[in-house]
Order: structure tokens, then sequence, then C-alpha cells
């Protein structure tokens, strides 16, 4: 079945700088990879995705970008800010089963 | 517009007792519905599936089980509870348009 690893475990930046957060999935028919935000003792929210035939996608200080060769995505936040802070999940719809395999999170710090 | 409710919001249980925790959606139809559970400090586990009244894919062979009785309507159970059981219970929902999840607000179980 579907598995999705997610590095690094734990990331502190500066306020300003950028964090990068990576994930590699194993079923390389999965074709949609979303990432969602964890607020402490909060429900996960969606805060961008990507399906297998697009390279990247950005809206605003977030980008996601997929290779599909490598079977690895990735998270890249800009100019991050203390409300950043939060755990970061990435996930992979394992084809054909209706199911959503989510890496194991990271938890991001941003130092004010 | 879409909207999922999960409770109880938090339960203390002890060891060996019963426990049921209930979701539903509102505002669709035949949603795909899980149920994931977090450990403190960890990701995100499939427990169960449901593409439709009475169809149940269960992820992790466990002392739970999952039923749901109505389209809206998902509930976890377990006859016998143990420590392990203890975490962060989360309802979703999938859109059929997009392959957004939607959380609900989650039940926190301790079991002492």
């Amino acid at each position: 079945g579907e598995n999705v690893e997610q590095h690094p475990s734990t990331l502190s930046v500066q306020e300003g700088d950028s964090a990068v957060i990576k994930c590699t999935y194993s079923d390389s028919a999965s074709n949609y990879f979303p990432w969602y935000k964890q607020e402490l003792g909060k429900r996960p929210q969606l805060i961008i995705d990507i399906r297998s035939n697009v390279g990247e996608k950005k809206d605003q200080r977030i980008a996601v970008t997929l290779n599909k060769t490598a079977k690895h995505f990735s998270l890249h936040i800009t100019e991050t800010q203390p409300e950043d802070s939060a755990v970061y999940f990435c996930a992979a719809e394992a084809s054909g089963t209706y199911k959503y395999i989510f890496g194991t999170g990271t938890r991001l710090k941003v130092l004010a | 517009s879409q909207t999922i409710h999960q409770w109880p919001a938090t339960l203390v249980q002890p060891v060996g007792s019963p426990l049921s925790l209930e979701c539903t959606v509102e505002g669709t139809s035949n949603p795909n519905l899980y149920w994931y559970r977090q450990a403190a400090g960890r990701g995100l586990q499939l427990l169960f599936y449901s593409v439709g009244i009475g169809q149940i894919s269960s992820e992790v062979p466990q002392n739970l089980s999952a039923s749901r009785p109505q389209d809206r309507q998902f509930i976890l159970s377990s006859k016998k509870l143990l420590l392990s059981d203890s975490g962060f219970y989360l309802c979703a929902w999938k859109g059929s348009h997009t392959g957004e999840l939607f959380f609900g607000e989650g039940s926190r179980l301790t079991v002492l």
C-alpha cells in the first residue's frame, strides 16, 4: 500500500526566512497531494494541494512542487511569520482506494 | 454549505469501558467518510473509511469498529477500551468535486 515519509520532524526558522518540508511517496499511481496545517489542539486544515499533472503550484507565500519521477513533493513557505508556527502534514491519495495516507508531520517554529 | 459535527469533544474513560464517537455531515450527500486517530505529538493514522451506507473499510486491526447507519452519519465504537486507545480522534469527509478532506473538530479521548 501507499507509504508517505515526511522530513524533517521539527524545523525552526527565523521570522522572514524560508521553510521547506519534504515528502516522499511509494505508490507511483497516486495523483493527489495535499498539505494540511494543524494548529495546537485544532483540526487540520488544507493550505494547498497539487495534482499529478502539475509540477508546481503557488498561493501567495506558499508553494508546492511535485517530482513524479522521484516520487517526492515539497512545501515551500517564504517570508515566514510567527503565525506560520504549526504542525504541517503532507498526504497522498492512494490511487483507486479513496484513502488519504498522511506523513508523520513537521512541527514548524518561526522565531520572532 | 457543508458542515461536519463531531461529539463528544472530550471524554475520559476507564480501561475496559465502551466507547462511542459520533460524526455527522450536513449539506452534502453520499460523502466519503473517514476516522483518523492522532496520538500525542504524532501523525494522522487512518482507522476506517466508508464510501457508502454499510460499507466500511478497516485499516488497522484493533479493538475499534466503525459503522455507517445513515448516509451522513459515521460512528466509531469500542466494546473495551485499552490505554493505547488514548488520542485525538478526527472524523473527516471528502468533497465529491475536490480532493479536499474536511475535518471535524475532533474528540480527545483519555483512557485511564
